[in-house]
């Protein structure tokens, strides 16, 4: 049972350039999040999507896209980047948003803008 | 402002007893979550409190009082694996999660 499968682990870019983090899970999960981390700070929810083919906006939106492409997979993409965007990448699912509905972790992402 | 406020760090030795403490300030309240978060991994589910009390869930329990705005999660019988980060959860009104930066605890033989 893989769960939540989140891509690439590491990335290099160099300002201005683009990208797309992938990120699928295999637990028929509707809701799906991108948050990142900085040190010193908490995990801040970048954009979400509570079903297919919805996405919002969460407290860290400027400089993201997201799309839901199907229920399981969700990505994000960094149009131009920027050094301020240097940081560990999460994407995390789950069945619902409320009550003790835990979240389901990927790996991480660990990108660096340059 | 929503805020939440953990202890940065915290050492211990194998074998004893830690609290870190958790206190918040949010817009509403629906429940607390403590993560725990290897270096270099992603948070894993701890434990999750609505109601005031103490949960006990083997050798992690997780208290909360609602009327403090206060929440910590204890530890026994410390392990080396125990090393790690832990993160505090608050669900605000608008089931939105707001997170403490966490606490690094760092075991000690």
């Amino acid at each position: 049972n893989a769960g939540v499968t989140q891509t690439p682990k590491f990335r290099v870019l160099k300002t201005g350039q683009s990208m797309t983090l992938l990120c699928a899970q295999d637990m028929n999960h509707e809701y799906m999040y991108w948050y990142r981390q900085d040190p010193g700070m908490g995990l801040r929810l970048i954009h979400y999507s509570v079903g297919e083919g919805t996405t919002a906006k969460g407290e860290v939106p400027d400089g993201y896209n997201v799309s839901r492409l199907n229920k399981r997979e969700f990505s994000l993409r960094l149009e131009s980047a920027a050094p301020s965007q240097t940081s560990v990448y999460f994407c995390a699912s789950s069945w619902t948003t409320g009550g003790p509905e835990k979240l389901f972790f990927g790996s991480g992402t660990q990108l660096s803008v340059l | 402002g929503q805020n939440i406020d953990q202890p940065t760090e915290m050492t211990a030795t194998e074998g004893a007893i830690v609290q870190i403490n958790c206190t918040y300030q949010t817009s509403g309240f629906n429940g607390l979550f403590w993560y725990q978060q290897h270096a270099g991994e992603a948070p894993t589910f701890l434990s999750y409190n609505v109601l005031d009390g103490l949960e006990e869930k083997g050798r992690f329990s997780s208290f909360l009082s609602r009327s403090k705005g206060y929440s910590y999660l204890l530890l026994k019988e410390l392990q080396m694996k125990d090393s790690a980060s832990y993160l505090c959860a608050v669900l605000d009104s608008n089931y939105q999660l707001i997170w403490g930066a966490g606490t690094k605890l760092i075991i000690k033989p």
